[in-house]
């Protein structure tokens, strides 16, 4: 079986901190994406990773960014964490296979809050 | 503008009988693959089943089955034969072949299952 695993399933910061969250996957997958969500907007894509040290900005990069120094680890980092990323944030990782199939995995989510 | 479209309220299912989710899309890209998810409240995505825009035939997995309309843009998940693990938030996704592996993820559909 695929495992997406995230570092933490709750975490509380305060505001001004810097945060890492951790994501690492198990099935030798190409690409990793971090995502948040909030109710009412969905899943928004923060940023991906297409292959080691590649990255590139989904939809909404601003606040965050991320690494990717080995295949299997994905982290997302919030250099000065502010009260309005108090958020879910999903993990997922895909394969470069057949085209336009590459199911995303998810991991469990981890419940960020600000204070 | 919006891709992927979910638009039902909540909705209560009586349990054992079948529920229909609804999803429409929007692309100009001939290839495309179409997805749903299963988010239980502990809040992990879970894939349920994949339909490719080539595909002749309706995708089926175990109690989920997509009603796929190709002409009308449209994906519906029918799910079976409900049980009351099925409560939960639906998600329906889109990954477009110059898409470079993103998804577009509709709102979600909330259902509740009643024994």
């Amino acid at each position: 079986d695929v495992k997406v695993t995230q570092s933490s399933r709750y975490l509380v910061k305060r505001t001004g901190e810097k945060v890492f969250l951790e994501c690492v996957q198990d099935m030798d997958h190409e690409n990793m994406f971090w995502y948040r969500q909030d109710p009412g907007l969905g899943l928004r894509l923060i940023y991906f990773s297409y292959d080691v040290k590649m990255k590139e900005k989904g939809d909404i990069p601003e606040g965050y960014s991320v690494s990717r120094e080995k295949k299997e680890r994905f982290s997302l980092i919030l250099e000065s964490a502010s009260t309005n990323q108090t958020s879910m944030y999903l993990c997922a990782s895909s394969s470069t296979g057949e085209l336009a199939k590459n199911i995303q995995y998810f991991g469990a989510g981890t419940r960020l809050s600000v204070l | 503008a919006q891709k992927i479209t979910q638009t039902q309220p909540g909705m209560f299912v009586q349990e054992k009988e079948a529920v229909t989710l609804d999803c429409t899309y929007d692309t100009s890209d001939p290839s495309y693959g179409l997805f749903w998810y299963k988010q239980p409240s502990s809040g992990e995505m879970i894939f349920l089943i994949y339909q490719g825009s080539y595909d002749q035939q309706n995708a089926t997995e175990g109690r989920y089955s997509l009603n796929f309309q190709k002409a009308r843009k449209s994906a519906n998940l029918v799910i079976s034969a409900s049980q009351l693990g099925d409560s939960a938030m639906y998600f329906c996704a889109m990954r477009e072949f110059y898409g470079n592996n993103r998804l577009a993820f509709g709102k979600g559909n909330q259902v509740v299952v009643i024994p």
